[in-house]
């Protein structure tokens, strides 16, 4: 069956440290990729999506890219700031009009 | 500003009541969703739409029933809440299933 993979465990990480999260995917082949950013109470927002085509994306201190060949997205903050603390969701597109998420990865940036 | 909105924040209802959680846009967007979210569980689709009238089940549809008899609006029906049917319930729009808009949820208990 198809499957999504986030790492389960929170990131805690150091402000200005990059912070890299993970998002594997199993039993198909996405032609495009999503991240969404959410904090606790709220629903997710949007962040970048990235096409099949491309290797990397980026949007100001975000960087993402697709490896199609691993079945795997790298999600990147460089320069992180305590207000980057927030779960951050994958949502590899599976087919047709559904939009499955991943679990979430929380990330704690530490002043 | 565009925006999601759903009707209440909180919802507070008895086993087997029967709930209505209400969900308007103003994009002018042919697709919405509704999710649920617990916790260690991520997201999960219940029922999504494509069009007026039209409606199609997502991964749990079971307990739910929907209802979109206007592009802007899509509400979620709970037939007859039970203890399991509390959680955090999500709604979404789009123009396709890229940039998904949420609005800010609401957190039903069933007491």
């Amino acid at each position: 069956s198809q499957k999504i993979e986030q790492n389960s465990e929170a990131l805690n990480i150091q402000e200005g440290k990059t912070a890299t999260l993970t998002c594997n995917y199993t039993n198909y082949s996405p032609a495009y990729l999503q991240w969404y950013r959410q904090d606790p109470g709220r629903g997710p927002v949007f962040l970048l999506l990235i096409r099949e085509n491309e290797k990397e994306k980026r949007k100001e201190r975000l960087k993402v890219t697709f490896d199609t060949t691993l079945k795997q997205s790298l999600f990147h903050i460089t320069a992180s700031q305590p207000a980057d603390s927030a779960t951050y969701l994958c949502a590899p597109h599976t087919g047709g009009f559904k939009t499955i998420f991943g679990a979430g990865t929380r990330l704690f940036v530490k002043a | 500003d565009v925006k999601v909105t759903q009707s209440s924040r909180y919802l507070v209802k008895r086993t087997g009541e029967k709930v209505f959680l209400e969900c308007v846009q103003d994009m002018d967007h042919e697709n919405m969703f509704w999710y649920r979210q617990d916790p260690g569980l991520g997201l999960r689709l219940i029922y999504f739409s494509y069009d007026v009238k039209m409606k199609e089940k997502g991964d749990i549809p079971e307990g739910y029933s929907v209802s979109r008899e206007k592009k802007e609006r899509f509400s979620l029906i709970l037939e007859s809440a039970s203890t399991n049917q509390t959680s955090m319930y999500l709604c979404a729009s789009s123009f396709s299933n890229e940039k998904l808009l949420f609005g800010s949820g609401t957190q039903l208990s069933v007491l």
